[in-house]
């Protein structure tokens, strides 16, 4: 059974830094390119950042650039996000997915940016 | 980048009666490789969303045949033939065409008259 399972998520203060963890399983994760999508409280999806199977690739939104990293570790089959220079608009749940149509989703894993 | 729009906002529907939620792209979605990469996903009330459906007509392994997706170029539609209470949440249509960025419509709330 495919899973992904997302930690790191809590409350840090604007300005301050946070460090997701995407745990997978079920699937030979060093073959598949991987995302983090974001979800504001009561909103809609957002897409955050994409990295390729590898890791020698990485995107990002406009609204994370320059702030944001993704990186993976295929030994470990697990996918990272470090977020730097946080805002209230960063709060969200984090979700990590697979390949670049999203076919499995993590539960998420609650950022909250407040002071 | 790639503006997804859908409707209607939200959709009161009597259990066992159709639906359908349209979505439209600022942009067409026919890729290079001939291939239109529009998923539809499904987020049921406290849940992660999930695929239901992928290239605009391909549903996801288990999902009910009930549900469907068709359309072209920039407009497309997810039928539902007959609602039942499960299928009460929000969807969203997410193009993977033209990017980064991939871009998600706005979402439509499914809910029980």
């Amino acid at each position: 059974e495919v899973q992904l399972v997302e930690s790191g998520g809590g409350l840090v203060q604007p300005g301050g830094s946070l460090r997701l963890s995407c745990a997978a399983s079920g699937f030979t994760f060093s073959t598949y390119s991987m995302n983090w999508v974001r979800q504001a409280p009561g909103k809609g999806l957002e897409w955050v950042s994409y990295i390729t199977n590898g890791g020698s690739t990485t995107y990002y939104a406009d609204s994370v650039k320059g702030r944001f990293t993704i990186s993976r570790d295929n030994a470990k089959s697990s996918l990272y996000l470090q977020m730097n220079s946080l805002r209230d608009e960063d709060t969200a749940v984090y979700y990590c997915t697979r390949d670049r149509i999203m076919g499995q989703w993590g539960q998420g894993t609650l950022v909250t940016v407040s002071s | 980048d790639v503006v997804m729009t859908q409707s209607p906002l939200s959709l009161p529907v009597t259990l066992g009666q159709p639906a359908s939620i349209s979505c439209s792209s600022s942009q067409s979605l026919v890729s290079s490789d001939g291939n239109t990469y529009l998923n539809w996903f499904q987020q049921r009330p406290g849940q992660s969303p999930r695929r239901l459906i992928y290239k605009v007509s391909n549903r996801e392994s288990g999902v009910p045949d009930r549900f469907s997706g068709s359309g072209s170029g920039t407009d497309f539609t997810l039928k539902i033939s007959r609602v039942e209470p499960e299928d009460v949440g929000v969807y969203y249509c997410m193009q993977g065409t033209h990017w980064p960025p991939l871009t998600f419509g706005g979402g439509t709330k499914v809910e029980i008259k």
